[in-house]
Parts: C-alpha cells; structure tokens; sequence
C-alpha cells in the first residue's frame, strides 16, 4: 500500500518563474492539504481540497493555486516566484476532509534563485 | 503564522535517558498531534490526544494535554540514537474540515 508521493523531490527556478508540484494521496484517501515549511520553521497551512473544491485556505497570497482532479491526486502551482518562496512543500492526505490525522508526504523541496 | 512555541528548541541528551518537549498553543482545539521530522524530509504522525483527554501513551511515547494553560509534553522514554529528529506539535480545528497549526519544532539529538 503506497503512502503519499510527491514529485519532483527537488526543484530549482528562478524568480518570476512559475511551479508545479505534484501529489498523490495515501490509497483510500480523499482529502489533500498543502504545507509550506521554511527552513528552521514548522510547517504552514496553505489549502485543503476536497471533492475537488478548495475547502479551506491559510494566509497565502492568490499566486498560490491548487487543484484536485478525479482521482484525488493533486497539484499546487506557484506563479511569479519570489526568493521567500524557497522551501520544503509538504503534502498531505487524510480519509475525510474532517479526519483527524493527515498523512505527510517526503515533500519537495524548491529552491528559487 | 505559527499557532505557538515549543520548548526547548532544541534538547541534547544520551541514548537511555528520556527527553521531555512542550508545547504551547493560542486557540481553542479540537485535538493536538506530535510529529517527528527526519533530516527535513516528510512528516512521521507519532500520537494525537483529544481536547477531553489528559494523558496518552504509545510504546516510549507519553503525551499529556492541559487545555486551562493551552500546554502540552511529549515525554519519550529510554531515548535511541534513532530518536533523533525534529518533533513538532500541531493543533487541530475541525470545523467541518480540519487544518493543522504546527508550533516552531524542538530539535533533538541523541547521542549514543
């Protein structure tokens, strides 16, 4: 039974450059939910899909976007990348969007320059 | 933003000897969970105690909850080497969808 993967593990653009980053949830799994981790820091709430809506959002600006597709799996896009961008992007997926343990992928880390 | 503080940021100690975190948070929750990070990479769910409980325990691990002071510990005990790793407390909400709220992290090295 696979856990969460995430592609790719690691990324380097430059700023102004857009990213798409990968999720595929734990088999049986529903719901995704995106984290941005700084280094040093715990890791931030950026959104939740469900039912391939956007269920709930953290204080992230509108050029983080995500989206769900039929099969659960999910991508967060970044546009117009600002070095603060730099980080581990973490995802994570649970059975129901109200469950409360989320499994966490490897993440993948971004690197912009 | 982070949801509160976790204390020490970062603890040294030798394999057999039990490390002790808190945590601290600033909302009303609905649960509260301790993860372990290695090495920057993704998160391990190691317990998770509900507002109405006081104490838990798995294996090496207890944790307890004081909802009147928004606090809580996690003890590990007999601690490995292999504990080492980055343990973060994340408080959960759930209003119908449920978000974590991850506190700053204690970094622990094990020493054997």
């Amino acid at each position: 039974d696979a856990g969460v993967t995430q592609s790719p593990t690691h990324l380097i653009k430059t700023r102004g450059q857009q990213v798409t980053l990968r999720c595929s949830p734990k088999s049986g799994h529903d719901t995704v939910s995106w984290y941005q981790q700084a280094l040093g820091q715990g890791p931030q709430f950026i959104f939740q899909y469900y039912e391939e809506e956007e269920r709930q959002r953290g204080n992230f600006p509108d050029r983080f976007s995500g989206h769900q597709f039929p099969n659960y799996s999910s991508e967060l896009n970044v546009n117009a990348l600002l070095l603060g961008d730099s980080a581990l992007y973490l995802c994570a997926s649970s059975r129901r969007a109200e469950s409360e343990t989320q499994y966490f992928g490897p993440g993948t880390r971004l690197l912009v320059l | 933003s982070q949801q509160g503080e976790e204390d020490p940021q970062a603890l040294s100690i030798q394999e057999g000897e039990n490390a002790t975190m808190n945590c601290s948070y600033k909302t009303s929750i609905n649960n509260l969970q301790w993860y372990r990070q290695n090495s920057g990479r993704g998160l391990v769910h190691l317990i998770l105690i509900r507002s109405n409980e006081r104490e838990k325990h798995s294996g090496r691990l207890r944790v307890t909850l004081d909802t009147s002071k928004k606090s809580s510990s996690l003890l590990i005990t007999a601690s490995r080497a292999a504990d080492t790793a980055s343990y973060f407390c994340a408080t959960g909400l759930n209003t119908g969808f449920q978000k974590l709220v991850f506190g700053t992290g204690t970094r622990l090295l094990v020493s054997p």
